[in-house]
């Protein structure tokens, strides 16, 4: 079955604790992406990665960062400095060149006291 | 003001009926223009893409573009309880970024 698999589904983690979200895709992708959703709000792109080692920020990638060694493999770090990391944290992929057609997994839900 | 505008809801509508869906947008670089269907709390799933403007059908779901009037629908016939749902719209263009731009999404409930 191919899809797009994150882990864990809900985290937990205490203010100033750096945490690693990881995103796994066995679809062949080359582009994958990671969104962060807010109750009521639309997705904000966070980073993307057109290739493997090479990504660039999205809009809102402060307090964030990714690495992408391997082409199934896209983790997210959310760091301490990150100011309001409770969220919804979603990982998606494209073929190369089809961002209109981007594939989601079943999200992270990230609590941070 | 959003780049892209998406009626919140709920929109509640008894089963069988038409739910009618909107987003406004102000980017007139949008070229692809999507739909996505998410569940609570699940990933969302696309629904279906158009290119510029015109109609597109696939099953119960009608898309529509009006880039003139900067406007995009949604329609679902013959609704079911299962289709009850967040609707989220999303846009791009190459020259708008090459990413995507979302809505925040208008909740449906298609009621028994």
């Amino acid at each position: 079955d191919g899809g797009i698999t994150q882990s864990p589904k809900y985290l937990f983690r205490k203010e100033g604790q750096n945490v690693t979200l990881s995103c796994e895709q066995n679809l062949n992708h080359d582009a994958m992406y990671w969104y962060r959703q807010d109750p009521g709000q639309g997705l904000r792109l966070i980073y993307y990665s057109q290739i493997v080692n090479d990504f660039q920020k999205g809009d809102i990638a402060e307090g964030y960062s990714v690495s992408r060694e391997k082409k199934e493999s896209f983790p997210l770090t959310v760091t301490s400095a990150q100011k309001n990391p409770t969220a919804f944290y979603l990982c998606a992929s494209s073929k190369a060149g089809d961002l209109y057609e981007q594939y989601f997994g079943p999200g992270t839900r990230l609590t941070v006291t | 003001q959003k780049e892209v505008e998406q009626d919140p809801g709920p929109l509640s509508v008894p089963e069988g009926a038409i739910v009618s869906l909107n987003c406004t947008y102000s980017n007139s670089a949008f070229q692809y223009f999507m739909w996505y269907r998410q569940y609570s709390r699940k990933g969302p799933e696309l629904l279906m893409y158009t290119y510029s403007s015109g109609n597109k059908e696939d099953g119960r779901f009608t898309a529509q573009v009006d880039k003139s009037s900067k406007y995009i629908s949604l329609f679902i016939r013959d609704s079911q309880p299962s289709d009850s749902a967040t609707y989220l719209c999303a846009m791009t263009g190459r020259a708008a970024g090459n990413k995507l731009t979302f809505g925040g999404g208008t909740r449906v409930l298609v009621k028994p």
